[in-house]
């Protein structure tokens, strides 16, 4: 398995709703990343975790709540998000903090779009 | 801190003609180097990536880079192109993050190559 997969591939939500989003690895990587990506721009990082702990918050409003439950699992929790949120987010994985050389597995993305 | 700039946002290109994409860094640390392609609604897929050794590295789908210290440049090119080629394409640099011993994948703004028949 090569793949890195993202759940739901789309969402609506309101401002006052409370969503997560899911992406699963099953690889052995244990460095993984979130990314916001919008239209026409290149993607940006939001949170890395490393051996399922939190080692970068790219100053990311706390609307945003990360989770690694465990080493194939991440989950990103969206609470009270406003319009300007709606985006592209991007899970990505690579085999270990510390190795560029690798590059990252990107998945599909989740298209969020927040009304 | 690194940099990347794509200079181009936009190229437009005859099916089967060449194509090549300009991708320029700056980083005060040895760097590694990258380049996706998005295909619409789509992630990021790989297309090749620069570690060390030969200069000139080859990737799927007919894409190769050359990477220049020099000029601080890893331009992408392709002999031929094809419809299907029709995305977005990013260059990107691997550096040391410095607050946690990790590295950062930094991304150029992307070049958007459509391809016509």
């Amino acid at each position: 398995d090569t793949e890195v997969t993202q759940t739901p591939k789309h969402l609506v939500m309101g401002m006052t709703n409370k969503k997560s989003l899911k992406c699963e690895q099953h690889m052995g990587h244990r460095a993984m990343y979130w990314y916001k990506q919008k239209a026409k721009k290149p993607p940006e990082l939001m949170f890395v975790y490393s051996y399922e702990k939190l080692s970068i918050n790219e100053s990311v409003p706390s609307r945003f709540s990360p989770e690694c439950p465990n080493s194939s699992l991440l989950n990103l929790h969206l609470h009270a998000l406003q319009p300007e949120d709606s985006a592209l987010y991007l899970c990505a994985s690579s085999p270990r903090l510390g190795q560029g050389d690798y590059g990252y597995t990107f998945g599909s993305g989740t298209r969020l779009t927040v009304v | 801190a690194q940099s990347v700039t794509q200079l181009d946002s936009q190229v437009p290109v005859f099916e089967e003609a060449p194509v090549e994409l300009r991708c320029n860094y700056s980083s005060s640390v040895s760097v590694y180097l990258f380049w996706y392609v998005q295909y619409p609604n789509q992630g990021l897929q790989l297309l090749l990536k620069y570690l060390s050794g030969s200069t000139l590295v080859k990737g799927i789908n007919g894409f190769e880079a050359e990477f220049n210290k020099s000029q601080t440049s890893f331009h992408l090119r392709k002999p031929s192109v094809h419809i299907s080629d029709t995305a977005e394409y990013f260059c990107a640099v691997s550096a040391l993050m410095i607050k946690a011993a990790g590295n950062k994948l930094t991304f150029g703004g992307g070049t958007r190559v459509l391809v016509k028949p």
